[in-house]
């Protein structure tokens, strides 16, 4: 039963903390998704990559988020420094081109 | 204002009740309409996918697509206590990414 994984599954960290979420794709999936989940923004699209290639970024604050696939196997998202405003549901995506998009079980985030 | 609206609810109804949930839309460049399911601390997962204007039917959901009305819908028929969850619709740009609505809180009550 392919999955996609993420670690960690929940993550309480100071502000001004770096925090690193890892993501999994279903293999043979070439593109990738990550997305932030809050009550009030509801689900929104942060990056995502194709073959490895980011495409689209335009949803993720450049001066603390960073996302990178250093692998076809793993996909990374950085927040540097975090803050209290960052603390949300963090789901990964992955599709092998087709439209349905499978999503991982997220990382919960809270920032003090 | 948001490109894809949706009520949030919270929706609640008893077991056996038709259910109707829908979002507008304002960009009619959106080709690809679906309606994915939450359960409380999971993922989203695929429900329904459309194309065109008109009603798909799997099972006991119907998904309806308006494109003249910018208006989409998800119908659930004969709600059970399983059903209970958040459904959020999605759009699909040409760029292939997804644009979600904020989601619908459903709760059937057994």
């Amino acid at each position: 039963d392919a999955r996609v994984t993420q670690t960690p599954r929940h993550k309480v960290t100071e502000m001004g903390q770096e925090v690193t979420m890892r993501c999994q794709p279903i293999l043979g999936h070439n593109t990738v998704f990550w997305y932030r989940q809050t009550m009030m923004q509801g689900l929104e699209l942060l990056a995502y990559f194709r073959n490895r290639a980011p495409l689209d970024d335009s949803g993720m604050p450049k001066d603390r988020f960073s996302a990178e696939m250093p692998d076809a196997t793993l996909a990374t998202l950085k927040i540097q420094p975090s803050e209290p405003r960052d603390s949300a549901v963090y789901f990964c995506a992955s599709t092998a081109g087709s439209d349905t998009q499978y999503f991982g079980p997220g990382t919960r985030l809270t920032v003090l | 204002q948001k490109e894809v609206e949706q009520d949030p609810g919270p929706l609640s109804v008893p077991e056996g009740a038709i259910v109707s949930l829908n979002c507008t839309y304002s960009n009619s460049a959106f080709q690809y309409f679906m309606w994915y399911r939450q359960y409380s601390r999971k993922g989203p997962e695929l429900l329904m996918y459309t194309y065109s204007s008109g009603n798909k039917e799997d099972g006991r959901f119907t998904a309806q697509v308006d494109k003249s009305s910018k208006y989409i819908s998800l119908f659930i028929r004969d709600s059970q206590p399983s059903d209970s969850a958040t459904y959020l619709c999605a759009m699909r740009t040409q760029g292939g990414k997804l644009i979600f609505g904020q989601g619908t809180e459903l709760s059937v009550k057994p």
